[in-house]
């Protein structure tokens, strides 16, 4: 069966350093990943799109890449600052007909000042 | 320019009760989607709408679930005879087209807590 697997335990950091969260997949021919961050009772916002043909994609302090061989994919928030802090979702897109996600469980991040 | 809405934000019903759930998309959007989020999990796909029609449901647990979008815009989620299971955040999401990968933007959810 599909399965998108996220660390379910909690990441802690200190400020100013590189967070870096994993997304692995199985069973899945993704066309598409995406990147969101879920605040407390609030909705998901997307963050970063990256394609199956797409090694790498950068977005101001965010970084993804997509290895499809390994299936799998890495978030990276450099520099990272408090108000970041948040669950971060990982979802794919592109296994059935239409643009519905499949989201990872999230990880929630902790950025200590 | 205004997201998103959902109403209500919360929700508590008793078990066996009938339940209907608001959604109002981005203007303009045609695809919307309804996701369900129980504690500490990611989102579930349960249903989404390519105008007014229900262009996959695949995702709905049982035929007590059952939406509707009748003019292409505010979209209702109905639950029959609630079940205590049912008790999560339900969350609406729009985008622009159906096309793979269009960002989707997503309301703050309906909390439902069947007692």
């Amino acid at each position: 069966s599909q399965k998108i697997e996220q660390n379910s335990e909690a990441l802690n950091i200190q400020e100013g350093k590189t967070a870096t969260l994993t997304c692995n997949y199985t069973n899945y021919s993704p066309a598409y990943l995406q990147w969101y961050r879920q605040d407390p009772g609030r909705g998901p916002v997307f963050l970063l799109l990256i394609r199956e043909n797409e090694k790498e994609k950068r977005k101001e302090r965010l970084k993804v890449t997509f290895d499809t061989t390994l299936k799998q994919s890495l978030f990276h928030i450099t520099a990272s600052q408090p108000a970041d802090s948040a669950t971060y979702l990982c979802a794919l897109v592109g296994n059935n007909a239409g643009n519905m996600l499949t989201f990872g469980g999230g990880t929630r991040l902790m950025v200590k000042p | 320019g205004a997201g998103v809405s959902q109403t209500p934000s919360n929700k508590v019903t008793e078990k066996g009760k009938y339940v209907e759930l608001r959604c109002d998309p981005i203007s303009g959007h045609t695809a919307l989607y309804w996701y369900r989020q129980s504690l500490g999990q990611g989102p579930e796909f349960l249903i989404y709408f390519q105008g007014t029609g229900a262009a996959d449901d695949s995702g709905l647990p049982n035929d007590r679930f059952f939406a509707v979008r009748p003019e292409g815009s505010v979209s209702t989620l109905k639950i029959q005879r609630t079940e205590r299971g049912d008790s999560a955040v339900y969350l609406c999401a729009s985008s622009l087209t159906e096309l793979w990968g269009d960002e989707q933007f997503f309301g703050p959810g309906t909390r439902l807590t069947v007692l």
